[in-house]
């Protein structure tokens, strides 16, 4: 059964750089098949696509976050990482990765990982 | 603000039918899926494209779709629904990822 696990620091000061990453197990990041993503929510806030990227590396940014999201792949690996640059208490949230199927008509997130808290705090 | 529109909350009698909706212009070329979030959880894929439902999401739970309009209908309510609902498609533009702000479902 694919599962997905995010890591990294807790708390990240404001200015920093926010680094995560998502270890897959269970399944193949290199298949042609899926996208790899990362969501985020604010506390007691809904849910915010911050991009995806495709196992060749392709990646696709939410127009919101894009100049200071960095997502990159290891296949070798099996994980992806995300980069969030000049962070901000907004920037305060649960995040999540997630696999996720973009096809023509339709695109779903299969499977997600538990999330983990990231807060921004001096 | 999203592209994609939902109800901040619906509430429903235990046992009776409720339909949560999601509006967008996207939705008009594009289905929309459909996430179940209890407190403290990962979200859960609850409906996929015309009306799909994944392994293990009971058939209580259906899609359909209206011009604009995307709608997830929980037929028979039970308890255990009660949850934060989530619709999900592609933005106006179709380039990129959206989701609804949300709808707090309360099963009464």
């Amino acid at each position: 059964q694919l599962q997905l696990q995010e890591s990294g620091p807790g708390l990240v000061k404001p200015s920093e750089t926010l680094s995560l990453t998502c270890t897959v197990s269970g399944g193949s990041i290199s298949s042609s098949s899926y996208y790899w993503g990362w969501i985020r929510q604010p506390p007691g806030k809904g849910l915010e696509w911050i991009g995806s990227i495709y196992y060749s590396g392709s990646t696709y940014y939410n127009p919101s976050l894009k100049s200071r999201v960095t997502i990159s792949v290891d296949t070798s690996k099996n994980q992806f990482s995300l980069k969030l640059s000049s962070v901000t208490a907004a920037d305060t949230a649960v995040y999540y990765c997630a696999r996720h199927v973009w096809q023509q008509l339709v695109l779903y997130f299969q499977h997600w990982g538990q999330g983990t808290l990231v807060t921004v705090s001096s | 603000s999203s592209e994609l529109t939902q109800d901040p909350a619906v509430s429903v009698a235990l046992g009776q039918t409720v339909r949560i909706t999601c509006q967008g212009d996207s939705l008009r070329s594009y289905y929309a899926s459909w996430y179940q979030q209890k407190p403290g959880q990962a979200p859960v894929l609850v409906i996929y494209g015309k009306n799909n439902r994944p392994s293990g999401i009971p058939d209580r739970f259906s899609g359909s779709s209206s011009g604009n309009t995307a709608s997830l209908t929980i037929t028979g309510a039970q308890a255990e629904d009660e949850a934060d609902y989530y619709c999900n498609s592609r933005d106006s533009s179709g380039i990129y990822v959206v989701f609804g702000g949300g709808t707090k479902l309360t099963v009464l």
